[in-house]
Protein backbone atom coordinates (compact mmCIF):
# COMPACT_ATOMS: atom_id res chain seq x y z
CA UNK A 1 0.00 0.00 0.00
CA UNK A 2 1.38 3.64 -0.43
CA UNK A 3 3.83 4.94 2.26
CA UNK A 4 4.36 8.15 3.32
CA UNK A 5 7.94 8.63 4.93
CA UNK A 6 9.50 10.77 7.73
CA UNK A 7 12.83 11.76 8.79
CA UNK A 8 14.21 11.99 11.49
CA UNK A 9 11.79 10.35 13.60
CA UNK A 10 13.17 12.14 16.87
CA UNK A 11 15.22 15.34 16.41
CA UNK A 12 17.08 17.13 19.34
CA UNK A 13 18.47 20.82 18.65
CA UNK A 14 19.56 23.92 20.54
CA UNK A 15 17.52 26.92 20.79
CA UNK A 16 18.43 29.32 18.02
CA UNK A 17 19.08 26.51 15.32
CA UNK A 18 17.22 25.35 12.58
CA UNK A 19 15.78 22.07 11.96
CA UNK A 20 14.66 19.96 8.40
CA UNK A 21 11.66 17.76 8.90
CA UNK A 22 11.08 15.70 5.39
CA UNK A 23 7.92 14.12 4.36
CA UNK A 24 8.32 11.70 1.55
CA UNK A 25 6.02 9.79 -0.64
CA UNK A 26 7.27 6.58 -1.49
CA UNK A 27 5.35 5.05 -4.07
CA UNK A 28 2.81 7.55 -5.28
CA UNK A 29 3.05 11.34 -6.30
CA UNK A 30 1.32 13.87 -4.39
CA UNK A 31 0.44 17.45 -5.33
CA UNK A 32 -0.24 18.69 -1.89
CA UNK A 33 1.43 17.62 1.55
CA UNK A 34 -0.01 18.53 4.84
CA UNK A 35 1.82 19.27 8.44
CA UNK A 36 -0.06 19.08 11.60
CA UNK A 37 1.60 19.74 15.11
CA UNK A 38 1.07 18.18 18.16
CA UNK A 39 1.97 19.23 21.32
CA UNK A 40 1.73 16.37 24.45
CA UNK A 41 -1.92 15.17 25.28
CA UNK A 42 -3.21 17.43 22.66
CA UNK A 43 -4.71 17.29 19.08
CA UNK A 44 -3.23 17.53 15.80
CA UNK A 45 -3.84 20.90 14.76
CA UNK A 46 -3.47 21.24 10.68
CA UNK A 47 0.20 23.97 10.26
CA UNK A 48 0.10 23.77 6.50
CA UNK A 49 -0.79 22.48 3.44
CA UNK A 50 2.49 22.14 1.61
CA UNK A 51 1.71 22.88 -2.56
CA UNK A 52 3.93 21.39 -5.45
CA UNK A 53 5.81 24.07 -6.98
CA UNK A 54 4.15 26.86 -5.35
CA UNK A 55 3.83 28.28 -1.93
CA UNK A 56 2.42 26.56 1.29
CA UNK A 57 -1.26 27.34 2.32
CA UNK A 58 -0.76 28.32 6.16
CA UNK A 59 -3.26 28.22 9.01
CA UNK A 60 -4.66 31.06 10.83
CA UNK A 61 -1.81 31.17 13.11
CA UNK A 62 0.77 30.00 12.12
CA UNK A 63 4.19 31.96 11.27
CA UNK A 64 5.10 31.39 7.87
CA UNK A 65 8.54 32.76 8.68
CA UNK A 66 8.80 30.36 10.95
CA UNK A 67 8.04 27.12 9.75
CA UNK A 68 9.15 27.05 6.21
CA UNK A 69 7.94 24.87 3.55
CA UNK A 70 9.32 23.62 0.52
CA UNK A 71 7.76 20.80 -1.92
CA UNK A 72 9.61 21.21 -4.80
CA UNK A 73 9.17 17.63 -5.97
CA UNK A 74 5.91 15.40 -6.08
CA UNK A 75 7.17 13.27 -3.58
CA UNK A 76 9.28 15.14 -1.37
CA UNK A 77 7.95 18.20 0.85
CA UNK A 78 10.15 19.50 3.67
CA UNK A 79 9.18 21.60 6.74
CA UNK A 80 12.24 23.69 8.28
CA UNK A 81 11.62 24.93 11.94
CA UNK A 82 13.47 28.07 11.38
CA UNK A 83 15.42 30.15 14.94
CA UNK A 84 13.66 27.00 16.98
CA UNK A 85 12.63 27.43 20.70
CA UNK A 86 11.61 25.34 23.42
CA UNK A 87 8.09 25.90 23.19
CA UNK A 88 8.72 24.87 19.44
CA UNK A 89 9.17 21.24 20.97
CA UNK A 90 6.08 19.34 19.33
CA UNK A 91 5.51 16.47 17.66
CA UNK A 92 5.43 17.06 14.05
CA UNK A 93 3.17 14.88 11.71
CA UNK A 94 2.82 14.97 7.79
CA UNK A 95 -0.03 13.17 5.72
CA UNK A 96 -0.55 12.72 2.03
CA UNK A 97 -2.44 10.67 -0.68
CA UNK A 98 -2.67 9.26 -3.89
CA UNK A 99 -5.31 10.95 -6.08
CA UNK A 100 -8.44 10.23 -6.05
CA UNK A 101 -8.03 8.04 -2.63
CA UNK A 102 -10.54 8.37 0.17
CA UNK A 103 -7.74 8.49 2.98
CA UNK A 104 -4.62 10.02 3.79
CA UNK A 105 -1.30 8.00 4.76
CA UNK A 106 0.28 9.45 7.77
CA UNK A 107 4.26 9.59 8.10
CA UNK A 108 5.63 8.06 11.26
CA UNK A 109 6.04 11.47 12.70
CA UNK A 110 8.98 13.54 14.46
CA UNK A 111 9.63 14.17 18.08
CA UNK A 112 11.44 17.61 18.30
CA UNK A 113 12.67 18.18 21.29
CA UNK A 114 14.57 21.93 21.81
CA UNK A 115 17.20 22.47 24.39
CA UNK B 1 -16.94 25.31 9.79
CA UNK B 2 -15.92 21.79 10.33
CA UNK B 3 -15.45 20.61 13.56
CA UNK B 4 -14.82 17.27 15.73
CA UNK B 5 -15.74 16.82 19.39
CA UNK B 6 -14.64 14.23 21.45
CA UNK B 7 -16.38 14.89 24.60
CA UNK B 8 -14.37 11.97 26.70
CA UNK B 9 -10.43 12.95 27.70
CA UNK B 10 -9.49 10.05 29.23
CA UNK B 11 -11.65 6.43 29.87
CA UNK B 12 -9.92 4.20 32.17
CA UNK B 13 -11.90 0.13 32.10
CA UNK B 14 -10.59 -3.26 33.54
CA UNK B 15 -9.96 -5.64 30.67
CA UNK B 16 -12.46 -7.53 29.27
CA UNK B 17 -15.20 -4.13 29.49
CA UNK B 18 -16.44 -3.20 26.72
CA UNK B 19 -15.95 0.58 26.02
CA UNK B 20 -17.43 3.26 23.93
CA UNK B 21 -15.86 6.10 22.85
CA UNK B 22 -18.01 9.06 21.81
CA UNK B 23 -17.78 11.54 18.74
CA UNK B 24 -19.87 14.43 17.49
CA UNK B 25 -19.40 16.00 14.30
CA UNK B 26 -19.94 19.65 12.78
CA UNK B 27 -20.15 20.21 9.02
CA UNK B 28 -22.14 21.91 6.22
CA UNK B 29 -20.64 19.27 3.58
CA UNK B 30 -23.42 17.13 2.31
CA UNK B 31 -19.95 14.54 1.43
CA UNK B 32 -17.64 14.12 4.08
CA UNK B 33 -15.60 11.18 5.17
CA UNK B 34 -14.95 10.08 8.82
CA UNK B 35 -12.32 8.14 10.55
CA UNK B 36 -11.08 6.86 13.60
CA UNK B 37 -7.07 6.28 14.36
CA UNK B 38 -5.04 5.20 17.34
CA UNK B 39 -1.66 6.34 18.36
CA UNK B 40 -0.26 4.43 20.58
CA UNK B 41 3.09 6.11 22.87
CA UNK B 42 5.28 5.36 19.79
CA UNK B 43 3.25 8.20 18.25
CA UNK B 44 2.36 7.15 14.86
CA UNK B 45 -1.35 7.49 13.48
CA UNK B 46 -2.52 3.62 12.98
CA UNK B 47 -5.28 3.87 11.11
CA UNK B 48 -8.70 1.86 11.90
CA UNK B 49 -11.80 2.79 9.61
CA UNK B 50 -12.97 5.31 7.16
CA UNK B 51 -16.99 5.98 6.72
CA UNK B 52 -18.10 8.05 3.94
CA UNK B 53 -21.43 10.68 4.45
CA UNK B 54 -23.57 8.30 2.20
CA UNK B 55 -22.80 5.13 4.10
CA UNK B 56 -24.59 4.62 7.20
CA UNK B 57 -24.13 0.72 7.61
CA UNK B 58 -22.71 0.15 10.99
CA UNK B 59 -19.42 -1.82 10.73
CA UNK B 60 -18.15 -4.74 12.93
CA UNK B 61 -13.96 -5.79 12.69
CA UNK B 62 -13.08 -7.99 15.31
CA UNK B 63 -13.36 -7.05 18.34
CA UNK B 64 -14.03 -2.97 17.20
CA UNK B 65 -18.04 -1.44 15.86
CA UNK B 66 -18.74 1.52 14.34
CA UNK B 67 -22.34 3.36 15.14
CA UNK B 68 -22.45 6.37 12.47
CA UNK B 69 -25.65 8.26 12.91
CA UNK B 70 -26.36 11.60 10.40
CA UNK B 71 -29.41 12.26 12.47
CA UNK B 72 -27.56 12.54 15.87
CA UNK B 73 -23.81 13.96 13.61
CA UNK B 74 -21.95 11.01 15.58
CA UNK B 75 -19.87 8.47 14.87
CA UNK B 76 -19.41 6.59 18.00
CA UNK B 77 -16.65 3.43 17.96
CA UNK B 78 -17.20 0.42 20.85
CA UNK B 79 -14.40 -1.83 21.79
CA UNK B 80 -15.25 -4.98 22.92
CA UNK B 81 -14.03 -7.00 25.37
CA UNK B 82 -10.76 -4.64 25.52
CA UNK B 83 -7.38 -5.73 26.31
CA UNK B 84 -4.02 -4.21 27.87
CA UNK B 85 -2.79 -3.70 24.08
CA UNK B 86 -6.29 -1.50 23.28
CA UNK B 87 -4.48 1.12 25.44
CA UNK B 88 -3.69 4.55 23.08
CA UNK B 89 -5.29 7.74 22.45
CA UNK B 90 -8.37 7.52 19.58
CA UNK B 91 -8.71 10.42 17.66
CA UNK B 92 -11.81 10.87 15.22
CA UNK B 93 -11.61 12.64 12.35
CA UNK B 94 -13.33 14.32 9.66
CA UNK B 95 -12.04 15.13 5.89
CA UNK B 96 -14.75 16.83 2.80
CA UNK B 97 -14.39 15.31 -0.41
CA UNK B 98 -12.78 12.45 -1.74
CA UNK B 99 -9.19 12.85 -2.39
CA UNK B 100 -9.41 16.17 -0.26
CA UNK B 101 -6.56 14.65 2.65
CA UNK B 102 -7.05 17.80 4.78
CA UNK B 103 -8.46 16.35 8.07
CA UNK B 104 -10.38 17.78 11.03
CA UNK B 105 -9.29 16.16 14.61
CA UNK B 106 -10.82 15.92 17.42
CA UNK B 107 -9.32 16.22 20.29
CA UNK B 108 -8.91 12.83 21.12
CA UNK B 109 -9.69 10.39 24.52
CA UNK B 110 -6.47 8.71 26.14
CA UNK B 111 -8.24 4.54 27.00
CA UNK B 112 -6.42 2.97 29.61
CA UNK B 113 -7.00 -0.14 30.05
CA UNK B 114 -6.49 -2.43 33.17
CA UNK B 115 -5.26 -5.99 33.44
Amino acid sequence: GAVVSQHPSRVICKSGTSVKIECRSLDFQATTMFWYRQFPKQSLMLMATSNEGSKATYEQGVEKDKFLINHASLTLSTLTVTSAHPEDSSFYICSAGPPGNTEAFFGQGTRLTVV
Amino acid sequence: AQKVTQAQTEISVVEKEDVTLDCVYETRDTTYYLFWYKQPPSGELVFLIRRNSFDEQNEISGRYSWNFQKSTSSFNFTITASQVVDSAVYFCALSERRGTYKYIFGTGTRLKVLA
